[in-house]
C-alpha cells in the first residue's frame, strides 16, 4: 500500500488554466505538507496543515489554495497558472508537527508543466 | 532565519570509494537534523536523522553526527555502491516554532561501476 499518494503524476496544461493536485496519506498522520521543487532540485515548503488547520503559509501567491477536507487528505488548487509554476510538487505527512523532529513521508511528486 | 548549506554538486565517485557530503546549518533554536535521499523519479525518503547534539544517525551504511560546536551534520559512507546514486538533501526542523523542514540545495551523487 502506498503511504502517501498523489494524483496526477504528470500534469501538462496551458497558461491561465486552473488545476488541482490531490494528496492522500494512509499513515494516520496529523500533519500534511506541500512542497515545491524547482528545476535545480531546490525544495521549499508551501503549506502545512495540522488536524485540518493551516499552520504554515509560506508567502505563496493567492493563486495557490490548499484544502484539507479531513486529516488524510490535502489538496492543492492552482488558479491562473503561470509559466513559473512549472515544477515538481510534493505532498508529505508526519505524525506530529515538524518542529518536534518528526520524520516526514513524501509522495512520489506531481510534475507540472505549464506551456 | 534558519538555513542549511550543503557542498556543491555534482559529486562523482567510483564504486567502493569513501563518501563525504558536507552540511552546515544556522538555526536560532535547537534543531533536529535530517538527511533525505531522492532516487531518480521518486519522492524523498528519510535516510537518517539526529535530534540532539552528539547524536549519530545511521542507516544503510550511511552515518552523520550532530555537531553543535561546528553546526554541522556531514554525511559519510565508507564504501559506496552504484545503487547509492541519488540526490541527497540535508535538512533541519527547528523546535522553536517554525514547524517546517528547511532544506539544503541538494547534492547529486553519481557512482560509477
Amino acid at each position: 500500500d502506498t503511504a502517501v499518494s498523489q494524483t496526477p503524476k504528470y500534469l501538462v496544461t496551458q497558461m491561465g488554466n486552473d488545476k488541482s493536485i490531490k494528496c492522500e496519506q494512509n499513515l494516520g498522520h496529523d500533519t500534511m505538507y506541500w512542497y515545491k521543487q524547482d528545476s535545480k532540485k531546490f525544495l521549499k515548503i508551501m503549506f502545512s496543515y495540522n488536524n485540518k488547520e493551516l499552520i504554515i503559509n509560506e508567502t505563496v501567491p493567492n493563486r495557490f489554495s490548499p484544502k484539507s477536507p479531513d486529516k488524510a487528505h490535502l489538496n492543492l488548487h492552482i488558479n491562473s497558472l503561470e509559466l513559473g509554476d512549472s515544477a515538481v510538487y510534493f505532498c508529505a505527512s508526519s505524525l506530529g508537527l515538524a518542529g518536534l523532529g518528526e520524520t516526514q513521508y513524501f509522495g512520489p511528486g506531481t510534475r507540472l508543466l505549464v506551456l | 532565519g534558519d538555513s542549511v548549506t550543503q557542498m556543491e554538486g555534482p559529486v562523482t565517485l567510483s564504486e567502493e570509494a569513501f563518501l563525504t557530503i558536507n552540511c552546515t546549518y544556522t538555526a536560532t533554536g535547537y534543531p533536529s537534523l535530517f538527511w533525505y535521499v531522492q532516487y531518480p523519479g521518486e519522492g524523498l525518503q528519510l535516510l537518517l536523522k539526529a535530534t540532539k547534539a552528539d547524536d549519530k544517525g545511521s542507516n544503510k551504511g550511511f552515518e552523520a553526527t550532530y555537531r553543535k560546536e561546528t553546526t554541522s551534520f556531514h554525511l559519510e559512507k565508507g564504501s559506496v555502491q552504484v545503487s547509492d546514486s541519488a540526490v541527497y538533501f540535508c535538512a533541519l526542523s527547528d523546535g522553536g516554532g517554525a514547524q517546517k523542514l528547511v532544506f539544503g540545495q541538494g547534492t547529486r551523487l553519481t557512482i560509477n561501476p
